[in-house]
C-alpha cells in the first residue's frame, strides 16, 4: 500500500486566496484526521471522519477553514480566504477503527501564506 | 481536557548511548501511541501500546496505564533516531478517535 498520500507538498499562496489540501487515506480505513502543526502550539486535531462522516470539527479554527469526504477514498481541507497565521505544516492521518486506533500518517503540506 | 507532558524536552545523546523518554497523561486512555517525526518531518508510528511492554528492534515501550504513564526506550542510540519523539492518547469517552499530542522530545544523537 502506499500508505496516506497528500498534495501538493508544498504551497505558497498570497493573503486572501484560496487553499485546497487534499489526502488519499490508506485504502480500507475508515477513519480520517487532518492536524496542523507550527513551533508555538505543536500537533493540533482539527477535524476527523469516521465513515466519510464528520465527528468532531471543534479544532477547525475559524470559519475559514472546511473540510469535506464526498467519499471513503478522498478529503479536502480548505482555507478561504487564508491568512499569514494559517502558515504551518497540514498533516492528514487514517486509521481502522473498531480494531485499533494505530494512526498512519501522510508527509503533509507545507503551507505558506504571504 | 486530557494533560499529556512529555519529558525531558531536548534530549543530546552520543551515538551508543541508551536513553528513556516519559509520556505522563492526566486522565484514563483507551490507547497510547509513540511516534517519531523525523528531521525531514515524516511521522513514523513506532507503537500502540494502551499497557504492557512492546519491543520492536532498538526501541521498546512500556504503559502503566493505571498510574498514567508511559516509556520509551532507546538502546545503542543511532544518529538516524534523531529528530522528534510524540506519544499521543485519545481521552476515554471519544472512541478512540480524538487523539492528543504531548508536545515532544526532541532529541539529537551526535556521531
Amino acid at each position: 500500500d502506499a500508505g496516506v498520500i497528500q498534495s501538493p507538498r508544498h504551497e505558497v499562496t498570497e493573503m486572501g486566496q484560496e487553499v485546497t489540501l487534499r489526502c488519499k487515506p490508506i485504502s480500507g480505513h475508515n477513519s480520517l484526521f487532518w492536524y496542523r502543526q507550527t513551533m508555538m502550539r505543536g500537533l493540533e486535531l482539527l477535524i476527523y471522519f469516521n465513515n466519510n462522516v464528520p465527528i468532531d470539527d471543534s479544532g477547525m479554527p475559524e470559519d475559514r477553514f472546511s473540510a469535506k469526504m464526498p467519499n471513503a477514498s478522498f478529503s479536502t481541507l480548505k482555507i478561504q480566504p487564508s491568512e499569514p497565521r494559517d502558515s504551518a505544516v497540514y498533516f492528514c492521518a487514517s486509521s481502522i477503527t473498531r480494531i485499533n486506533e494505530k494512526l498512519f500518517f501522510g508527509s503533509g503540506t507545507q503551507l505558506s501564506v504571504l | 481536557g486530557i494533560q499529556v507532558e512529555q519529558s525531558p524536552p531536548d534530549l543530546i545523546l552520543q551515538e551508543g548511548a541508551n536513553s528513556t523518554l516519559r509520556c505522563n497523561f492526566s486522565d484514563s486512555v483507551n490507547n497510547l501511541q509513540w511516534f517519531h517525526q523525523n528531521p525531514w518531518g515524516q511521522l513514523i508510528n513506532l507503537f500502540y501500546i494502551p499497557s504492557g511492554t512492546k519491543q520492536n528492534g532498538r526501541l521498546s515501550a512500556t504503559t502503566v496505564a493505571t498510574e498514567r504513564y508511559s516509556l520509551l526506550y532507546i538502546s545503542s542510540s543511532q544518529t538516524t533516531d534523531s529528530g522528534v519523539y510524540f506519544c499521543a492518547v485519545p481521552p476515554n469517552g471519544t472512541g478512540g478517535f480524538k487523539t492528543i499530542f504531548g508536545a515532544g522530545t526532541r532529541l539529537f544523537v551526535k556521531a
